[in-house]
């Protein structure tokens, strides 16, 4: 059963960067499919932010493009999500998931992320 | 910045059977890409409901739960209502435009 966990600050200041990691449990961080970040704002609907593979190739929101960095620690078996810039805007549950084919499954638990100085 | 657009809110007796609807593009859900469904109860994460060209069902996921697509559309129905089913609702596909997936706005069922 393939497990995902998310950790990270609970509270970044305006201006800073956001840092995310997920733990990979009961699957190979370097098997076939991508691993996500999905995002959501609360109160409000699901934000694609981006996904990478084991070979280091990523793909971004071109609304988040400037503003993310992803990367994979295969001898953690984890990967992580840095947004900078962050303002109140930013303030989310962030979930990590993996991408099979087209479709997100599973999905981690979600981490809420708030933005204030 | 949601691409494919479902009504805010749909809601039956028990029992009863209710579609929502994802209207997405000629880049995404007309394009040919697949659309799923997840269901998110109060508090938790998605989870995925409905996946893949053949709107398949993952394991444990019932029978009342069922996809369809056409042009630009896609809708999810639920047969025989249950008050377990009250949660939101999410579509999500491919967009070829932005090279990356799309959700839909979101969508509330609410059991009567």
């Amino acid at each position: 059963q393939v497990q995902l966990q998310e950790s990270g600050p609970g509270l970044v200041r305006p201006s800073g960067t956001l840092s995310l990691t997920c733990g990979v449990s009961g699957d190979s961080i370097s098997s076939s499919y991508w691993w996500s970040w999905v995002r959501q704002p609360p109160g409000k609907g699901l934000e694609w932010i981006g996904e990478i593979y084991h070979t280091d190739s990523s793909n971004y929101n071109p609304s988040l493009k400037s503003r993310v960095t992803m990367s994979i620690d295969k001898s953690k078996n984890q990967f992580s999500l840095k947004l900078s810039s962050v303002t109140a805007a930013d303030t989310a549950v962030y979930y990590c998931a993996r991408l099979q084919h087209s479709w997100f499954d599973p999905w981690g638990q979600g981490t809420l992320v708030t933005v204030s100085s | 910045q949601s691409v494919l657009t479902q009504p805010p809110s749909v809601s039956g007796a028990p029992g009863q059977r209710v579609t929502i609807s994802c209207t997405g593009s000629s880049s995404n859900i007309g394009a040919g890409y697949d659309v799923q469904w997840y269901q998110q109860l109060p508090g938790t994460a998605p989870t995925l409901l409905i996946y893949g060209g053949n709107s398949d069902r993952p394991s444990g996921v019932p029978d009342r739960f069922s996809g369809s697509k056409s042009g630009t559309s896609a809708s999810l129905a639920i047969t025989g209502l249950q008050a377990e089913d009250e949660a939101d609702y999410y579509c999500q596909s491919y967009d070829g435009s932005l090279s990356g997936s799309v959700f839909g706005t979101g969508t509330k069922v609410t059991v009567l």
